[in-house]
């Protein structure tokens, strides 16, 4: 198993440009997530999806979007890229039966939009 | 005030030093918690887990929880520069929704050789 697997590594934006955040899990896991990572700020949730079809919010999702039409992929968009999106973008997953706990996360994106 | 605090350190110690890592929450319907370990530039992955309180131990790894304190630890015996990292601390509810882990920032340690 790859586990959770995320493109670009890095990204470099400038103002106002898109892109997407590529995620994909070959765990069959139903549960996805995208979180941000700022220096001394842990992890805040961005999005999450219970399955495939199914999305909401999570802290801070203002400036993003995301999809799920597979259970394997979770795309995360960026419309109108701002300085305050720079940041580490990381992807996780969890199986969402029984009491399962753990996430499994992705390497991470480094995005820096200037 | 913050959900869940951590000291960001950085913490530096000697190889073979027992290491103390803390977190304190408010949130008193949290119900699991963990320690993740991130190496530097990588994704967090999980090192240790706890459902309530007590302890439980892995290897040179003890993690403890104190509900009544609202205080979690998580302890390393006999520290290798491998174990040179940052250790996140994560929280869940016990609920069916999302899931979803609250993180503290993060405590940075450095094992000197």
């Amino acid at each position: 198993n790859a586990g959770v697997t995320q493109t670009p590594k890095f990204r470099i934006l400038k103002i106002g440009q898109s892109m997407t955040l590529q995620c994909a899990q070959d765990m069959n896991h139903n549960y996805m997530y995208w979180y941000r990572q700022d220096p001394g700020m842990g992890l805040k949730l961005i999005y999450y999806s219970v399955g495939a079809g199914i999305t909401d919010k999570g802290e801070v999702p203002n400036g993003y979007n995301v999809s799920r039409s597979t259970t394997e992929d979770f795309p995360l968009r960026l419309e109108l890229a701002a300085p305050s999106q720079t940041s580490v973008y990381f992807c996780a997953s969890n199986p969402g039966t029984g009491g399962l706990y753990e996430q499994y996360f992705g390497p991470g994106t480094r995005l820096t939009v200037t | 005030q913050k959900e869940v605090e951590q000291d960001p350190g950085p913490l530096s110690v000697p190889e073979g030093a027992i290491v103390s890592l803390n977190c304190t929450y408010s949130n008193s319907a949290f119900q699991y918690f963990m320690w993740y370990r991130q190496y530097s530039r990588k994704g967090p992955e999980l090192l240790m887990y706890t459902y309530s309180s007590g302890n439980k131990e892995d290897g040179r790894f003890t993690a403890q929880v104190d509900k009544s304190s609202k205080y979690i630890s998580l302890f390393i015996r006999d520290s290798q520069p491998s174990d040179s990292a940052t250790y996140l601390c994560a929280m869940r509810l016990m609920d069916t929704g999302r899931r979803a882990l609250t993180f503290g920032s993060g405590t940075r340690l450095q094992v000197q050789p």
